[in-house]
């Protein structure tokens, strides 16, 4: 069974890079067949969608992120990055990776989830 | 403001039948896969339903999905305690060229 698991920095400063990794681990002959994405929730708030990444390194980002942010893969490792840069308050929130099911990155079908890591950005 | 309009909160009473809309647009729901999460309070979402009206393995068939035109529903029958969590739909949005979450509804089991 796949699982995920997001880790990084809770705590991160104003104006300062956000980075994150999401380790994927449990049957991952696969991994290659599937797209990727990154999804946040601030507290009280909704889901967020931030982009979705192939293993071929193909990136697709939320536009109102876009500016700000990178996905990259490590196949290696099986590991998944988000950086998010310039981060301000407002970028509080709960990230998590999660599988798409398949299809294309359009169809956001995302069937496993990381549990998501917590981070604030605060002085 | 979502781009996809959900209801902020129903509530129901156990063992009956509830529906949550999603409205959205012709760039969206009108043309793309809408797909459901399930978000219960200190744990990840869950794929409910995915492209319109399919059941995920393992998910209870008490769950559903439909779509007519630009709108979307969720339909959970036989309510159960456990069902109280918040509920969002997703689409991709062909002029924002982006996926887009609803902002979520909250179901209450009475």
């Amino acid at each position: 069974q796949l699982h995920l698991r997001e880790s990084g920095p809770g705590l991160v400063k104003p104006s300062e890079t956000l980075s994150l990794t999401c380790t994927v681990s449990g049957d991952s002959s696969t991994n290659s067949n599937y797209y990727w994405g990154w999804i946040r929730q601030p507290p009280g708030q909704g889901l967020v969608w931030i982009g979705t990444i192939y293993y071929t390194g193909a990136t697709y980002y939320n536009p109102s992120l876009e500016s700000r942010v990178t996905l990259s893969v490590d196949t290696s490792k099986h590991q998944l990055s988000l950086k998010l840069n310039s981060v301000t308050a407002a970028d509080t929130a709960m990230y998590s990776c999660a599988r798409g099911r398949g299809g294309t990155y359009y169809d956001g079908a995302f069937d496993i989830w990381g549990q998501g890591t917590m981070v604030t950005v605060s002085s | 403001q979502s781009v996809l309009t959900q209801p902020p909160s129903v509530s129901e009473a156990p063992r009956q039948r509830v529906t949550i809309s999603c409205s959205g647009s012709s760039s969206n729901i009108g043309t793309n896969l809408v797909n459901w999460y399930q978000k219960l309070p200190g744990q990840a979402p869950t794929l409910l339903i995915y492209y319109d009206d399919l059941l995920p393995s393992g998910v209870s068939d008490r769950f559903s999905g439909s779509k007519s035109g630009n709108s979307a529903s969720l339909a959970i029958s036989g309510l159960q305690s456990e069902d109280e969590a918040d509920y969002y739909c997703a689409a991709w949005d062909d002029s924002l060229n982006g996926l887009v979450f609803g902002g979520g509804t909250k179901l209450t089991v009475l």
